[in-house]
């Protein structure tokens, strides 16, 4: 069975803080994702890998950094959380290739984030 | 701006109904994605459909690209309680390293 696990369900954080969200995947996948969800926006991409310490990024990344020093292992840093960055986070991993955006993209459970 | 424009948002029938959903765009894409996600857990894929007029089932739901690779419809027959959830529409845009998501339409089947 397939798995892309998130370190947290749910996280209360305050202001300033710095926060790590950790996405772990166990199907060998090359692209891995982090997206945040808010009512009536959809998912926006906010940064991407498609290789370890590769990265690139996504519509919104502006306030948040990545990390990629496994294959496996894929962390979302938000440096100085604000209130602003409370949502559901979700983590995605996905075969590679030059056409990896078309491949099935396998979803965590979703980080909820609630910064005070 | 939304690239994906998914409608309607909202949609709540009864059980035993037949229902469409509707991702449109102004851009062209190269292949569409449906997700289905219930509360508490991640979308999971249903289907992707690749070419322009490309039809796929999927037991009571049947999906649709449209002939310019713009648009696409979900089609549910008879509805069940278990269709109950979000429904996103993906699409990787020609030409583009990206995969962009439409809002959802949060379907509620009531028994």
């Amino acid at each position: 069975d397939v798995k892309v696990t998130q370190s947290s369900r749910y996280l209360v954080k305050r202001t300033g803080e710095k926060v790590f969200l950790e996405c772990v995947q166990d199907m060998d996948h090359e692209n891995m994702f982090w997206y945040r969800q808010d009512p009536g926006l959809g998912l926006r991409l906010i940064y991407f890998s498609y290789d370890v310490k590769m990265k690139e990024k996504g519509d919104i990344p502006e306030g948040y950094s990545v990390s990629r020093e496994k294959k496996e292992r894929f962390s979302l840093i938000l440096e100085s959380a604000s209130t602003n960055q409370t949502s559901m986070y979700l983590c995605a991993s996905s075969l590679g290739g030059s056409d990896g955006f078309s491949y099935e993209q396998y979803f965590g459970p979703g980080t909820r984030l609630t910064v005070t | 701006t939304q690239l994906l424009e998914q409608s309607p948002q909202f949609l709540s029938i009864q059980e035993g109904e037949n229902l469409t959903v509707y991702c449109n765009s102004s851009s062209v894409f190269s292949s569409l994605q449906w997700y289905r996600q219930e509360p508490g857990e991640g979308p999971v894929l249903l289907v992707t459909v690749v070419t322009g007029g490309e039809v796929k089932k999927l037991k009571r739901l049947t999906f649709q690209f449209g002939d310019a690779r713009k648009d696409s419809s979900l089609h549910i027959t008879a509805a069940q309680p278990g269709d109950t959830g979000l429904y996103l529409c993906a699409g990787t845009i020609q030409g583009a390293q990206k995969l962009v998501f439409g809002q959802g339409t949060r379907l509620t089947i009531n028994p």
